[in-house]
């Protein structure tokens, strides 16, 4: 299994400020991911982070506003721009150790909320 | 792309009693189907897992079948007890591609 620290766990930020989420893995794995939880929802997938190249994005998500970096295998940070109050929400990062359709692991999560 | 539906998606059980859930997707090239339980404040953590290639699982009082005809997959959770209550999601994977229902929350009354 993998060992994710995302941090930070929570914060608190105001409107038009942004902040970079941080991903940690205590091994190298293939494919690295970015989730948002909204309270009481399901898991949303903003984008899939690619080593050494530009992070690929679902639908309705945009760079401008989700940067993601991936420098190595096992680190990936996510930035959330210019923040309104929409962006409160639970951010987690998932990795998935490689080979096709195996088990992804989840960070525990960082609760922000934009006021 | 990959659509997931969840159902119920809220569960009240007595404590021993059997709970299901299901799910159903719709692309048929997905090919993995895990299951995660979230607690409140945590993160979520898989339970159990299937492969296209198996038609049931079974993993001491949790059990999962998966019928690929029809795109549906259940979660069967025996003789429930209160450290069972969370929310539980699936998932249907193709390519390490994975999306989520849109989640069952359990309770169990002891």
């Amino acid at each position: 299994s993998a060992v994710i620290s995302q941090k930070p766990s929570r914060d608190i930020c105001q409107r038009g400020t942004s902040l970079t989420i941080q991903c940690q893995v205590d091994s190298q794995v293939t494919m690295m991911f970015w989730y948002r939880q909204q309270p009481g929802q399901s898991l949303t997938l903003i984008a899939t982070a690619n080593q050494g190249s530009e992070a690929t994005y679902e639908s309705g998500f945009v760079i401008d506003k989700f940067p993601i970096s991936r420098p190595n295998l096992t680190f990936s940070t996510l930035t959330v721009s210019n923040m309104s109050p929409e962006d409160s929400s639970i951010y987690l990062c998932s990795v998935s150790q490689g080979g096709t359709n195996t088990e992804a692991f989840f960070g525990q999560g960082t609760r922000l909320t934009v006021v | 792309g990959e659509n997931v539906e969840q159902h119920p998606s809220t569960l009240s059980v007595q404590e021993g009693d059997s709970a299901v859930i299901k799910c159903t997707y719709s692309d048929s090239a997905s090919n993995y189907f895990p299951w995660y339980k979230q607690e409140l404040g945590k993160r979520p953590q898989l339970i159990i897992d299937i492969r296209s290639n198996v038609g049931e699982k079974k993993d001491q009082r949790i059990a999962v079948t998966l019928n690929k005809t029809a795109k549906h997959f259940s979660l069967h959770i025996t003789e429930t007890q209160p450290e069972d209550s969370a929310v539980y999601f699936c998932a249907a994977s193709k390519n390490n591609d994975m999306r989520f229902g849109a989640g069952t929350r359990l309770t169990v009354k002891p």
